[in-house]
């Protein structure tokens, strides 16, 4: 058990580009959760899978905002057309069916600057 | 709607000291609620949690008890020690932990 891994750690891309982030989860975890972090606030919830189904999606998700989980595993994130506002980290976090699947693992996050 | 409300930090604290942090929350129906610890260099982590009323979750020491009547899980540790210097957020999930609203986190540092 590795725990859960995010790549890339840190990107800066200009604004109107496009980004992607990959997160890995726990292997055996059904439960995927993407959060958008700016300084000094919490984490803010974007999107959660089970399995390759998205369940939830935050209102505040623009439709510049997508995110997959093809086979249930690994996830990526997409921002299209990025803005000095999307600058943040990006945290994923998963966890277990079952009983415990209230216990969220999360990875370092990958850290966004638009210039 | 849904939302966590805590104190602001930072909080800062001798060594041995008591502890506690607010955190009161707004829900639709019965929510679960977390305290997650966030240590220097590392990734957020679950501390506590309580899924219903008047449940007390604790955890390293630390305590939080579920009050309905009041919409609060306040943190509590009776004495703290410097390697409890982090940030704190405490976080709720209103139904079958699909999602999680978090508040805004609070700094404690604890001195020697």
């Amino acid at each position: 058990d590795t725990g859960v891994s995010q790549d890339p750690r840190h990107k800066i891309t200009k604004r109107g580009q496009n980004v992607t982030f990959r997160c890995d989860p726990i292997s055996e975890h059904n439960r995927l959760y993407w959060y958008r972090q700016t300084l000094g606030q919490g984490p803010e919830f974007l999107t959660y899978f089970q399995n390759e189904a998205q369940l939830e999606k935050s209102r505040l998700l623009s439709d510049r905002f997508s995110a997959e989980r093809p086979k249930g595993s690994f996830s990526t994130l997409e921002i299209q057309r990025t803005e000095q506002g999307d600058s943040a980290m990006y945290l994923c976090a998963s966890s277990s069916p079952g009983r415990n699947s209230y216990e969220q693992y999360f990875g370092p996050g990958t850290r966004l600057t638009v210039t | 709607g849904n939302s966590v409300t805590q104190m602001e930090g930072p909080v800062t604290l001798s060594e041995e000291a008591f502890l506690t942090i607010n955190c009161t929350y707004t829900a639709t129906g019965y929510p679960s609620l977390f305290w997650y610890v966030q240590y220097p260099g590392e990734g957020l982590q679950l501390l506590l949690k309580a899924t219903k009323a008047d449940d007390k979750g604790s955890n390293k020491g630390f305590e939080a008890t579920y009050r309905k009547e009041t919409t609060s899980f306040h943190l509590e540790k009776g004495s703290v020690q410097v390697s409890d210097s982090a940030v704190y957020f405490c976080a709720l999930s209103p139904y079958n932990f699909n999602k999680f609203y978090f508040g805004s986190g609070t700094k404690l540092n604890v001195k020697p």
